[in-house]
């Protein structure tokens, strides 16, 4: 089973700002790696897909990089809404599995 | 607009059991692969089961293997789990999510099903 591990496991930060999220594989997931964000009492959205693809109507300021283990998710510009968690997860091979999460919170 | 409804949850006893569904709706459901996710209170997403589009490929993780069984209905756009032998460790929030044709991309999901556990 492929473990992925998200660093940092909080980030705190001011509106405005950019963020940098990681997410580390315990072995190649090729560019089969998403990103969602999680809301409180909402499910999650996809964000990114395969690596550094947007989701459906999904800004700019989201943009994810990556192949092989290690991959990045950068918010730019934090809105109030940005602050959140999330989840990173792969579809290389099964099973399937998600990181355990960075929450974003505000500093 | 895809439309996914999650029922079937409550409190169970340890070792019983409860069957989830999906409703679906807003696409060509017989065309996507279909997925659950469970999310333990305060916890992360955790990836349960995966099922293809026809129904004849099924994956499981590790920890529901041979507990869990995820069924679909084409015919009814109706995605199953059946929970069995269930533990307090089960007791989750439970997402079905769509994926975008055969693949795992999961661009739309419900709102969950909560499972509960308890004696």
């Amino acid at each position: 089973e492929i473990v992925l591990t998200q660093s940092p496991a909080t980030l705190s930060l001011s509106p405005g700002e950019s963020a940098t999220l990681s997410c580390r594989a315990s072995q190649s997931v090729n560019t089969y790696l998403a990103w969602y964000q999680q809301k409180p009492g909402q499910a999650p959205r996809l964000l990114i897909y395969d690596a550094s693809n947007r989701a459906t109507g999904i800004p700019a300021k989201f943009s994810g990089i990556g192949s092989g283990r290690d991959f990045t998710l950068t918010i730019s510009s934090l809105e109030p809404e940005d602050f959140a968690v999330y989840y990173c997860q792969h579809r290389d091979t099964w099973p399937l599995s998600f990181g355990q999460g960075t929450r974003l919170e505000i500093k | 607009e895809v439309h996914l409804v999650e029922s079937g949850g409550g409190l169970v006893q340890p070792g019983g059991s409860l069957r989830l569904s999906c409703a679906a709706s807003g696409f060509t459901f017989s065309s996507c692969a279909m997925t659950w996710v469970r999310q333990a209170p305060g916890k992360g997403l955790e990836w349960v089961s995966y099922i293809s589009d026809s129904g004849s490929h099924t994956y499981y993780a590790d920890s529901v293997k041979g507990r869990f069984t995820i069924s679909r209905d084409n015919s009814k756009n109706t995605l199953y789990l059946q929970l069995n032998s269930l533990t307090a460790d089960d007791t989750a929030l439970y997402y079905c999510a769509k994926g975008s044709g055969s693949n795992s991309i999961y661009g739309d999901w419900g709102q969950g099903t909560l499972v509960t556990v308890s004696s």
